[in-house]
């Protein structure tokens, strides 16, 4: 039982390249989210999945876009990096109601 | 919608004291309240939570209150060790449906030996 794993754990980008962040869980659980962690921002909220087949936008979600692609995937893609999307992403999941579980992170430079 | 507050933002401690960490909630229908810890370069990890039919709840050294009159609620830590040293997050939603918490900024908590 892997909770929920991340991949890459750490990318290099230049401005304007893209990107995809992957996340895969294996509890069973029906939502899914992504945030991003800035020093001093605490957890914001990018996107989130409430249950297969819906997405819904949070905090941050512009220059993100994110695809539900089974109940265990959910991925977040940068279509064209920026300086200030530098940062930390996590991927988190919970049953409905209940304790998120996060991933380990993957860091993200955009120079 | 909810607004959380957290304070204080830096808390510094000597070993053996006890750290206290309150937030404070916006939205009163908000009835699920957990805390969460992370260390440095780790994931953030559940440590305690609360609902709001009870107004405390212990697991051996960490306390958690909740006030649901004053909308606050607050982590204790007593005995601080220096493995308790990291950044914690309170959080509030609303069960039921899809459950989209409200983190605070969090509370970086430095024990010193």
């Amino acid at each position: 039982n892997a909770g929920v794993t991340q991949t890459p754990k750490f990318q290099v980008l230049k401005t304007g390249q893209s990107m995809t962040l992957q996340c895969a869980q294996d509890m069973n659980h029906n939502s899914m989210y992504w945030y991003r962690q800035d020093p001093g921002m605490g957890l914001r909220l990018i996107y989130y999945s409430a249950s297969e087949g819906t997405t819904d936008k949070g905090e941050v979600p512009n220059g993100y876009n994110v695809s539900r692609l089974n109940k265990r995937e959910f991925s977040l893609r940068l279509e064209s990096a920026a300086p200030s999307q530098t940062s930390v992403y996590f991927c988190a999941s919970s049953a409905l109601s209940e304790t998120q579980y996060f991933g380990p992170g993957t860091r993200l430079l955009v120079l | 919608g909810e607004n959380v507050e957290q304070h204080p933002s830096t808390l510094s401690v000597q070993e053996g004291d006890s750290a206290v960490i309150k937030c404070t909630y916006s939205d009163s229908a908000s009835n699920y309240f957990p805390w969460y810890k992370q260390e440095l370069g780790k994931r953030p990890q559940l440590i305690i939570d609360i609902r709001s039919n009870v107004g405390e709840k212990k697991d051996q050294r960490i306390a958690v209150t909740l006030n649901k009159t004053a909308k606050h609620f607050s982590l204790h830590i007593t005995e601080t060790q220096p493995e308790d040293s990291a950044v914690y997050f309170c959080a509030a939603s609303k069960q039921g449906g899809s459950y989209i918490p409200t983190f605070g900024r969090g509370t970086s908590l430095i024990v010193h030996p």
